[in-house]
């Protein structure tokens, strides 16, 4: 079993719609969680960081729940630019060093 | 401010060539990861330096792989006698340790033929 796991997709909705993503991981000592977008042959970077008490940033919002090891992101008034993979990602502290383990991705296409 | 880079961005190489791949993260972040990405998969972490301290390796492969940062600031990854298998995209990522936030260089596509 992988330790994050996601809907590889594709997820295909038009322009305007809302949109959400889950994701489960398996390690109950993850302490960090975000979101990482990564556009196609490109480098993933940083969307957002994950907290317990949900939060939101512009048309995203991201929550938490620990105790269903659950991570979700929600895209509101989808944009074509909105079109990518978006990973989900957890942190391990200690002396684990603050390696990131992904899940596989989930792609969505936007569509006019 | 320049952020990761990474060279060769691409590189093919027939079976059992070495080949060496560079990072050269942004100024000043100590903290140095490696990850590797197959198609249609999340990245895979590989190995993790603190400044010129490799403290964490379970990542690697196999003993073909060998990564080192002699100085604490360029890193490379080595692999050795290639197989078709480690074809994927190779990331670098740095981060200064007051974040979590990692930035990541734009890879190097290796293609094993």
């Amino acid at each position: 079993r992988k330790e994050v796991e996601q809907d590889p997709g594709p997820f295909n909705v038009p322009e305007g719609a809302t949109v959400a993503f889950n994701c489960t991981y398996s390690n109950s000592a993850s302490q960090s969680f975000f979101w990482y977008r990564q556009d196609c042959r490109k480098e993933p970077k940083l969307l957002m960081s994950v907290y317990s008490s949900g939060n939101e940033d512009g048309r995203f919002t991201a929550q938490l729940n620990r105790a269903s090891q659950y991570i979700s992101l929600l895209i509101r008034d989808s944009k074509l630019s909105d079109s990518a993979t978006y990973l989900c990602v957890v942190n391990l502290l200690g002396n684990q060093g603050g390696k990131l383990i992904f899940g596989q991705g989930t792609e969505l296409s936007v569509k006019p | 401010g320049a952020g990761v880079s990474q060279s060769p961005r691409y590189k093919v190489a027939k079976r059992g060539q070495d080949v060496a791949l560079r990072c050269d993260p942004i100024s000043g972040h100590v903290s140095l990861f490696w990850y590797q990405q197959a198609l249609g998969q999340g990245p895979e972490f590989l190995t993790y330096f603190q400044n010129e301290a490799q403290l964490d390796k379970s990542g690697l492969p196999s003993d073909r792989f060998f990564a080192e940062r002699p100085e604490g600031s360029v890193s490379t990854l080595k692999i050795q006698r290639t197989q078709q298998e480690d074809s994927a995209v190779y990331l670098c990522a740095s981060t200064d340790g007051s974040s979590y936030e990692q930035y990541f260089g734009p890879g190097t596509r290796l293609t094993v033929t």
